[in-house]
């Protein structure tokens, strides 16, 4: 089955730019859409973007400035760049797969994405 | 704005049953939603996707005892026999023009 697996540094300096790769086994990086989420010590989880398969992407409002998603299909793999980070950027950071699922009737039709498969996430703790 | 409202807390006693339960803010009473389990520790697990009509759809390998039901507003998970492992932060999700996040319930098992 489908796993992925979140890899990068644990430690970032202030200021600096965070950078995670998600490797995607078990099946294709092609035909989805693929997340970052982010859990702060104690707290919950927070969307951070997605990014389909084609390369388009979707971020956060609240992060968008400083976020830049990226895949390499060849490598099955998806990155995240986070710059300037600061201390409230500490968190378990996840990937995940992100299927999207339409529904709703007559005029009106919905669109639900959300996550089916997790990685089980990396701690990234920003400090000098 | 979409909101997501979840009890920060349930408990149940070994062997029963619980619902748990993801409220959709004003005018929102149409949107699916998906419910995630993260055990302690651990990352996420998708349970299922769940519909207005109380339709839903579980994910690989979830048991028969999760299911899920919607009434209204609300959308609801109920966990029936309940297992130590069942001990979890449960989280609802929805789409808007963005993922949002509710805030999620800490289930204990007595």
């Amino acid at each position: 089955q489908v796993q992925l697996q979140e890899s990068g540094p644990g430690l970032v300096k202030p200021s600096e730019t965070l950078s995670l790769t998600c490797t995607v086994s078990g099946g294709s990086i092609s035909g989805y859409y693929w997340s970052w989420i982010r859990q702060p010590p104690g707290k919950g989880l927070e969307w951070i973007g997605y990014i389909y398969y084609s390369g388009s992407t979707n971020y956060n409002p609240s992060l968008k400035s400083r976020v830049t998603m990226s895949l390499d299909t060849s490598m099955n793999q998806f990155s995240l760049r986070l710059s300037s980070v600061t201390a409230a950027d500490t968190a378990v950071y996840y990937c995940a797969r992100t299927p999207s699922y339409s529904y709703g009737s007559g005029n009106v039709i919905y669109y639900l994405y959300y996550m089916d498969v997790w990685g089980k996430g990396t701690t990234v703790t920003v400090s000098s | 704005q979409l909101v997501l409202t979840q009890s920060p807390s349930a408990s149940a006693s070994l062997g029963a049953s619980v619902k748990l339960t993801c409220t959709l803010s004003s005018g929102h009473s149409s949107y699916a939603i998906a419910w995630h389990q993260q055990q302690s520790e651990k990352g996420p697990r998708y349970l299922m996707k769940l519909n207005s009509d109380g339709s839903h759809t579980k994910g690989d390998g979830i048991p028969d005892r999760f299911s899920g039901s919607s009434s209204g507003a609300e959308r609801y998970l109920t966990i029936s026999s309940l297992q130590s492992e069942d001990e979890a932060d449960y989280y609802c999700q929805t789409w808007v023009t963005g993922m949002v996040f509710g805030g999620g319930t800490k289930l204990t098992v007595l």
